[in-house]
């Protein structure tokens, strides 16, 4: 079993629809959780992060963690075509050091105009 | 500049050869991370960089992959003897305070080993 679990897709959705991107893990020592938006051909590019359980809310972007899941989503109001990517999660247990972060495989998102 | 700078942006080289990757990081982080993102998987950390040192080299697939830092900002990713599997994007990252929470990353540079 993969440490971090998220479906490839692809996942198409019309434009206007709300998204649900998820994943979920296996180490119970992940706190901090971040995701990541990523372009063909381009470096992953930080959306938001998130710290234990609980949801936060950035622009049309909300985060939810349920630690006792081991769960985390990313919701994507009023979706455009310009957020067809792919959205990886990353996480971590320690805010800072050595160890870097653990990535999910990523989910491939097309927004249908 | 702005953002985390990788180059090349794209390198074909031929099995055998010695490559060497270079990052820019963002000016004033201290914290630098090297990945490897190969077809249809994710992101594989490989090396991180508080200042000039690397305390864990064990993320480094072999030891024909090693990294260094200078002046605590550039770095390069050397690759000896290159093989068709070292073929990957190949992702650095900084952070300010070694923060998890606020890793940028470059565009990356696509490796090709022919």
């Amino acid at each position: 079993q993969k440490e971090v679990e998220q479906d490839p897709g692809p996942l198409s959705v019309p434009e206007g629809a709300i998204v649900s991107l998820n994943c979920t893990y296996s180490n119970s020592a992940f706190q901090y959780f971040m995701w990541y938006r990523q372009y063909s051909r381009k470096g992953p590019e930080l959306l938001m992060y998130t710290y234990s359980s609980g949801n936060k809310e950035d622009g049309s972007f909300t985060a939810q963690v349920d630690k006792s899941s081991k769960y985390i989503s990313l919701f994507i109001r009023d979706s455009q075509p310009s957020d067809s990517a792919t959205y990886l999660c990353a996480m971590s247990a320690y805010l800072t050091g050595a160890d870097g972060l653990t990535f999910g495989k990523g989910t491939h998102l097309i927004i249908q105009p | 500049g702005a953002g985390v700078s990788q180059s090349p942006s794209n390198k074909v080289t031929e099995k055998g050869k010695d490559v060497e990757l270079r990052c820019d990081p963002i000016s004033g982080h201290t914290a630098l991370y090297w990945y490897r993102q190969s077809l249809g998987q994710g992101l594989e950390f490989l090396i991180y960089f508080q200042g000039n040192s690397a305390p864990d080299k064990s993320g480094l697939p072999s030891d024909r992959f090693s990294a260094e830092r200078t002046g605590g900002s550039v770095s390069t990713l050397t690759i000896q003897r290159t093989q068709q599997e070292d073929s990957a994007v190949y992702l650095c990252a900084s952070s300010p305070d070694s923060l998890n929470t606020e890793a940028f990353f470059g565009q990356g540079t696509r490796l090709t080993v022919v």
